[in-house]
Protein backbone atom coordinates (compact mmCIF):
# COMPACT_ATOMS: atom_id res chain seq x y z
CA UNK A 1 0.00 0.00 0.00
CA UNK A 2 1.15 3.59 0.20
CA UNK A 3 3.51 4.69 2.65
CA UNK A 4 2.21 8.40 1.96
CA UNK A 5 -1.26 9.58 2.84
CA UNK A 6 -3.27 12.34 3.94
CA UNK A 7 -6.24 12.67 6.60
CA UNK A 8 -8.66 14.78 4.64
CA UNK A 9 -9.82 14.54 0.90
CA UNK A 10 -11.80 17.92 1.11
CA UNK A 11 -10.56 21.07 3.16
CA UNK A 12 -12.72 24.05 2.85
CA UNK A 13 -11.47 27.31 4.04
CA UNK A 14 -12.65 31.23 3.84
CA UNK A 15 -10.72 33.25 1.50
CA UNK A 16 -7.98 35.44 3.26
CA UNK A 17 -7.44 32.68 6.40
CA UNK A 18 -4.66 30.33 6.85
CA UNK A 19 -4.82 26.50 5.31
CA UNK A 20 -2.88 23.61 6.80
CA UNK A 21 -2.71 20.11 4.99
CA UNK A 22 -1.50 17.37 6.65
CA UNK A 23 0.10 14.58 5.66
CA UNK A 24 1.13 11.18 7.22
CA UNK A 25 4.09 8.36 6.12
CA UNK A 26 5.27 5.33 7.75
CA UNK A 27 8.55 4.58 5.70
CA UNK A 28 11.13 4.96 7.97
CA UNK A 29 13.72 5.28 5.32
CA UNK A 30 11.73 8.54 3.41
CA UNK A 31 13.83 11.03 3.96
CA UNK A 32 12.85 13.77 1.27
CA UNK A 33 9.45 15.01 1.39
CA UNK A 34 7.53 17.02 -1.42
CA UNK A 35 4.28 19.36 -1.77
CA UNK A 36 2.90 19.69 -5.38
CA UNK A 37 -0.58 21.03 -6.58
CA UNK A 38 -2.64 19.91 -8.75
CA UNK A 39 -5.18 22.22 -10.61
CA UNK A 40 -7.87 20.79 -12.54
CA UNK A 41 -6.90 19.97 -16.42
CA UNK A 42 -3.22 20.07 -15.49
CA UNK A 43 -0.17 18.51 -13.89
CA UNK A 44 1.37 18.51 -10.77
CA UNK A 45 3.00 21.62 -10.15
CA UNK A 46 5.82 22.02 -7.29
CA UNK A 47 5.11 23.86 -4.28
CA UNK A 48 8.17 23.60 -1.60
CA UNK A 49 10.21 20.49 -0.43
CA UNK A 50 11.89 19.48 2.96
CA UNK A 51 14.85 16.73 3.57
CA UNK A 52 14.87 14.97 7.00
CA UNK A 53 17.51 16.68 8.01
CA UNK A 54 15.12 19.73 8.68
CA UNK A 55 11.72 20.40 10.92
CA UNK A 56 10.50 23.73 9.16
CA UNK A 57 11.09 25.51 5.58
CA UNK A 58 9.39 28.63 4.15
CA UNK A 59 8.61 29.76 1.08
CA UNK A 60 6.49 32.46 -0.53
CA UNK A 61 3.24 32.30 1.52
CA UNK A 62 3.47 28.40 2.39
CA UNK A 63 5.18 26.62 4.98
CA UNK A 64 6.05 23.10 5.62
CA UNK A 65 6.44 21.63 9.00
CA UNK A 66 8.30 18.09 9.09
CA UNK A 67 7.73 16.16 12.78
CA UNK A 68 9.94 12.63 12.18
CA UNK A 69 9.31 11.55 15.53
CA UNK A 70 5.35 10.71 14.54
CA UNK A 71 6.22 11.02 10.88
CA UNK A 72 4.10 13.66 9.63
CA UNK A 73 3.98 16.76 7.78
CA UNK A 74 1.74 19.90 7.03
CA UNK A 75 1.53 22.35 4.41
CA UNK A 76 0.41 26.08 5.61
CA UNK A 77 -1.18 28.40 2.97
CA UNK A 78 -1.16 31.80 4.50
CA UNK A 79 -3.80 34.60 3.38
CA UNK A 80 -5.70 31.77 1.57
CA UNK A 81 -6.64 32.89 -2.21
CA UNK A 82 -8.83 31.76 -5.05
CA UNK A 83 -6.00 30.67 -7.11
CA UNK A 84 -5.38 28.21 -4.25
CA UNK A 85 -7.85 25.84 -4.93
CA UNK A 86 -6.49 22.64 -6.31
CA UNK A 87 -5.79 19.11 -4.93
CA UNK A 88 -2.50 19.12 -3.25
CA UNK A 89 -0.57 15.96 -3.11
CA UNK A 90 2.48 15.14 -0.19
CA UNK A 91 5.19 12.80 -1.82
CA UNK A 92 7.97 11.11 -0.41
CA UNK A 93 12.08 9.89 -1.88
CA UNK A 94 12.53 6.60 0.09
CA UNK A 95 16.46 6.91 0.64
CA UNK A 96 18.21 5.53 -2.41
CA UNK A 97 15.40 5.33 -4.75
CA UNK A 98 14.65 7.28 -7.68
CA UNK A 99 11.47 8.61 -8.27
CA UNK A 100 8.54 9.89 -5.90
CA UNK A 101 5.71 8.03 -4.34
CA UNK A 102 2.75 10.39 -4.17
CA UNK A 103 0.25 10.27 -1.19
CA UNK A 104 -3.61 10.85 -1.35
CA UNK A 105 -4.47 14.12 -2.26
CA UNK A 106 -6.69 16.69 -0.45
CA UNK A 107 -8.58 19.32 -2.16
CA UNK A 108 -8.92 22.53 -1.22
CA UNK A 109 -11.62 24.68 -1.86
CA UNK A 110 -12.02 28.46 -1.26
CA UNK A 111 -15.27 29.98 0.17
CA UNK A 112 -15.05 33.25 -1.12
CA UNK B 1 11.37 27.14 -21.87
CA UNK B 2 10.45 25.49 -18.71
CA UNK B 3 7.87 23.31 -20.31
CA UNK B 4 7.01 19.73 -21.11
CA UNK B 5 5.25 19.15 -23.91
CA UNK B 6 3.29 16.18 -24.11
CA UNK B 7 1.62 14.91 -27.29
CA UNK B 8 -1.69 14.27 -27.72
CA UNK B 9 -3.61 15.79 -25.49
CA UNK B 10 -5.88 13.30 -26.21
CA UNK B 11 -6.16 9.37 -27.25
CA UNK B 12 -9.08 7.30 -28.23
CA UNK B 13 -7.79 3.50 -28.93
CA UNK B 14 -9.23 0.10 -29.36
CA UNK B 15 -7.45 -2.96 -27.38
CA UNK B 16 -5.78 -4.08 -30.87
CA UNK B 17 -4.29 -1.18 -31.14
CA UNK B 18 -0.67 0.55 -31.15
CA UNK B 19 0.00 3.87 -30.47
CA UNK B 20 1.95 5.81 -28.74
CA UNK B 21 2.82 9.21 -26.49
CA UNK B 22 5.13 11.52 -26.97
CA UNK B 23 6.93 13.96 -24.14
CA UNK B 24 9.37 16.72 -24.60
CA UNK B 25 11.38 19.25 -22.98
CA UNK B 26 14.08 21.43 -23.29
CA UNK B 27 15.30 22.56 -20.10
CA UNK B 28 18.36 19.94 -19.79
CA UNK B 29 16.88 17.70 -17.81
CA UNK B 30 18.58 14.16 -17.39
CA UNK B 31 15.71 12.56 -15.74
CA UNK B 32 12.48 12.01 -17.15
CA UNK B 33 9.32 10.27 -15.91
CA UNK B 34 6.11 8.29 -16.48
CA UNK B 35 3.45 8.68 -14.34
CA UNK B 36 -0.36 7.46 -14.70
CA UNK B 37 -3.26 8.79 -13.16
CA UNK B 38 -6.80 7.44 -12.46
CA UNK B 39 -9.69 9.74 -11.72
CA UNK B 40 -9.46 11.22 -8.05
CA UNK B 41 -6.48 9.28 -7.22
CA UNK B 42 -2.69 10.44 -7.00
CA UNK B 43 0.12 10.04 -9.75
CA UNK B 44 1.58 6.18 -9.98
CA UNK B 45 5.16 6.17 -10.97
CA UNK B 46 5.54 4.00 -13.82
CA UNK B 47 8.91 4.75 -15.47
CA UNK B 48 12.14 6.59 -14.70
CA UNK B 49 15.09 7.57 -17.09
CA UNK B 50 18.21 8.56 -15.47
CA UNK B 51 20.90 9.94 -18.65
CA UNK B 52 18.22 8.01 -21.11
CA UNK B 53 18.67 5.07 -19.43
CA UNK B 54 15.77 3.04 -17.47
CA UNK B 55 16.32 3.02 -13.57
CA UNK B 56 12.90 2.65 -12.74
CA UNK B 57 10.45 0.40 -14.04
CA UNK B 58 7.50 -0.01 -11.45
CA UNK B 59 6.51 -3.62 -12.69
CA UNK B 60 4.41 -1.91 -15.74
CA UNK B 61 2.85 -4.60 -17.65
CA UNK B 62 4.67 -5.43 -21.01
CA UNK B 63 1.91 -3.51 -23.33
CA UNK B 64 3.89 -0.28 -21.36
CA UNK B 65 6.41 0.30 -23.31
CA UNK B 66 8.63 2.88 -22.67
CA UNK B 67 11.26 4.43 -24.88
CA UNK B 68 14.15 7.59 -24.42
CA UNK B 69 15.57 8.56 -28.06
CA UNK B 70 17.90 11.66 -26.55
CA UNK B 71 17.83 13.41 -23.50
CA UNK B 72 14.71 15.70 -24.85
CA UNK B 73 12.58 13.05 -25.77
CA UNK B 74 10.58 10.23 -23.75
CA UNK B 75 7.86 8.07 -25.89
CA UNK B 76 5.58 5.24 -23.81
CA UNK B 77 4.77 2.90 -26.59
CA UNK B 78 1.22 1.40 -25.96
CA UNK B 79 0.08 -1.97 -27.70
CA UNK B 80 -2.79 -4.15 -26.36
CA UNK B 81 -4.43 -1.79 -24.00
CA UNK B 82 -6.98 -3.02 -21.59
CA UNK B 83 -10.12 -0.67 -20.32
CA UNK B 84 -8.26 -0.38 -17.34
CA UNK B 85 -5.70 1.17 -19.06
CA UNK B 86 -7.95 4.46 -19.58
CA UNK B 87 -6.22 7.17 -17.75
CA UNK B 88 -4.11 10.44 -17.60
CA UNK B 89 -0.69 10.00 -18.22
CA UNK B 90 1.74 12.46 -17.15
CA UNK B 91 5.00 12.74 -18.19
CA UNK B 92 7.73 14.83 -15.97
CA UNK B 93 11.27 15.66 -15.85
CA UNK B 94 13.64 17.18 -13.68
CA UNK B 95 17.53 18.19 -13.26
CA UNK B 96 18.33 14.51 -12.64
CA UNK B 97 17.13 12.22 -10.21
CA UNK B 98 18.22 13.06 -7.13
CA UNK B 99 15.32 16.04 -6.85
CA UNK B 100 12.01 16.23 -5.97
CA UNK B 101 11.86 19.29 -7.92
CA UNK B 102 9.69 17.76 -11.16
CA UNK B 103 8.26 19.98 -13.90
CA UNK B 104 5.04 18.25 -15.12
CA UNK B 105 3.24 18.25 -18.59
CA UNK B 106 -0.56 18.61 -18.68
CA UNK B 107 -1.11 14.53 -19.58
CA UNK B 108 -2.25 12.42 -22.36
CA UNK B 109 -5.74 11.37 -21.56
CA UNK B 110 -6.12 8.14 -22.72
CA UNK B 111 -9.61 6.07 -23.36
CA UNK B 112 -9.24 2.15 -24.44
CA UNK B 113 -12.58 1.13 -26.03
Amino acid sequence: GESVGLHLPTLSVQEGDNSIINCAYSNSASDYFIWYKQESGKGPQFIIDIRSNMDKRQGQRVTVLLNKTVKHLSLQIAATQPGDSAVYFCAENIRGADGLTFGKGTHLIIQP
Amino acid sequence: DTEVTQTPKHLVMGMTNKKSLKCEQHMGHRAMYWYKQKAKKPPELMFVYSYEKLSINESVPSRFSPECPNSSLLNLHLHALQPEDSALYLCASSRTVNTGELFFGEGSRLTVL
